[in-house]
């Protein structure tokens, strides 16, 4: 079946290293996105990428990286700048096309904790 | 700043009773509205989107409207059933250059649907 793979669900890291977070998928979207959801708040857009090898920050991209160097994974890495990192992490993908709708097609979902 | 918000944080109704869930935004120049359904521990899915030059579009039990002069988006769920017990997060889509999306999304409304 095609979808989003996000690894690992849940994830604890110790304070003062970098945790990456895996994302594939196989539908064949040209875009893919990073979005963080905090308890009760929507989702807020970290990384996003149009096009293998070109990527851009969204509205809170500090303490994070990226990179796009297959068109199916989309990798995040949580550095230890991130003052506030424990959060549910969604990947998400979308066709590119001028007359895009919004349909993203989420993963499940990455839980990191921070202890 | 440019804004996406609901009235409602949490919203109880009798299974078979019609839901609505409301949504209020600030960015007239969102090319899209969207709403998005989430399952407790999982990712966002996409239910319907309507058009910022459309104020009405039907899909399957669901409707949503689009009130352009009071900025105002709302979601209808026709005879809910306990499977509509989610999360519900509207969303502006700007479509980007690339032909990407740039959602910004609502806090989201706890939808409890009773027996």
């Amino acid at each position: 079946d095609g979808g989003i793979t996000q690894s690992p669900k849940y994830l604890f890291r110790k304070e003062g290293q970098n945790v990456t977070l895996s994302c594939e998928q196989n539908l064949n979207h040209d875009a893919m996105y990073w979005y963080r959801q905090d308890p009760g708040q929507g989702l807020r857009l970290i990384y996003y990428s149009q096009i293998v090898n070109d990527f851009q920050k969204g509205d809170i991209a500090e303490g994070y990286s990226v990179s796009r160097e297959k068109k199916e994974s989309f990798p995040l890495t949580v550095t230890s700048a991130q003052k506030n990192p424990t959060a549910f992490y969604l990947c998400a993908s979308s066709i590119v096309r001028e007359s895009n709708t919004g349909e993203l097609f989420f993963g499940e979902g990455s839980r990191l904790t921070v202890l | 700043g440019e804004s996406v918000g609901l009235h409602l944080p949490t919203l109880s109704v009798q299974e078979g009773d019609n839901s609505i869930i409301n949504c209020a935004y600030s960015n007239s120049a969102s090319d899209y509205f969207i709403w998005y359904k989430q399952e407790s521990g999982k990712g966002p899915q996409f239910i319907i989107d309507i058009r910022s030059n459309m104020d009405k579009r039907q899909g399957q039990r669901v409707t949503v409207l689009l009130n352009k002069t009071v900025k105002h988006l709302s979601l209808q769920i026709a005879a809910t059933q306990p499977g509509d017990s989610a999360v519900y997060f509207c969303a502006e889509n700007t479509i980007l250059t690339g032909g990407g999306n740039k959602l910004t999304f609502g806090t989201g409304t706890q939808l409890k649907v009773e027996l």
